[in-house]
């Protein structure tokens, strides 16, 4: 069953400016975890936060996670072409024997 | 060195035949996956396997069956191929299942005519 949605579905905007993407769940976590796809390729793990984090960094990426409302946002800062990618949420449900579920994606156009 | 390699990255048949999608996997890790990715890109697990032990088995047609050799190889059957089995199949693998980063190939794109 699906646990992810991603908002918004799609995102265009100049380089330069922010990018923020939404990720909303349904089951209690251990972890939430971001990916990127780009065009025609793998999944690309990006960042993980644990359940007891509300707010991780890495470079131009801050991840935040509310686990009372059962969200979490990717912002991506001072955005550029190459950050152009399909953005996915991805949660591990706080039971065992249990694999990744992701949402369905928030596609981001970064424009030069 | 690709981490996680899945061939052939393109695959075009026709209705009704038998195909295999190869994944190896060179991290040492103990649990591997397949995902399906329909074209609206929603990404929907498979099939689990851990230390070659199927662990998750989604709702999937039997005409899907994946075999594990061993613990860096899961490979993906499908017989009697149909339309809507047109999708990009994913492998991954992580340390153990469910749990940190996921490493994914990139992918087999099936198409059946």
């Amino acid at each position: 069953s699906q646990q992810g949605e991603e908002d918004p579905q799609a995102l265009s905007i100049q380089e330069g400016e922010n990018a923020t993407m939404n990720c909303s769940y349904k089951t209690s976590i251990n972890n939430l975890q971001w990916y990127r796809q780009n065009s025609g390729r793998g999944l690309v793990h990006l960042i993980l936060i644990r359940s007891n984090e509300r707010e991780k960094h890495s470079g131009r990426l801050r991840v935040t996670l509310d686990t009372s409302k059962k969200s979490s946002s990717l912002l991506i800062t001072a955005s550029r072409a190459a950050d152009t990618a399909s953005y996915f949420c991805a949660t591990d449900a706080n039971q065992a024997g249990t694999a990744l579920i992701f949402g369905k994606g928030t596609t981001l156009s970064v424009s030069s | 060195d690709t981490a996680v390699s899945q061939t052939p990255k393109y695959l075009v048949t026709q209705m009704g035949n038998d195909k295999s999608i190869k994944c190896e996997q060179n991290l040492g890790h103990d649990t591997m996956y397949w995902y399906k990715q329909d074209s609206k890109k929603f990404l929907k697990i498979m099939f689990s396997y851990n230390n070659k032990e199927l662990i998750i088995n989604e709702t999937v047609p039997n005409r899907f069956s994946p075999k594990s050799p061993d613990k860096a190889h899961l490979n993906l059957h499908i017989n009697s191929l149909e339309l809507g089995d047109s999708a990009v199949y994913f492998c991954a693998s992580s340390q153990v299942l469910g749990r940190g980063e996921a490493f994914f190939g990139q992918g087999t794109r099936l198409t059946v005519v």
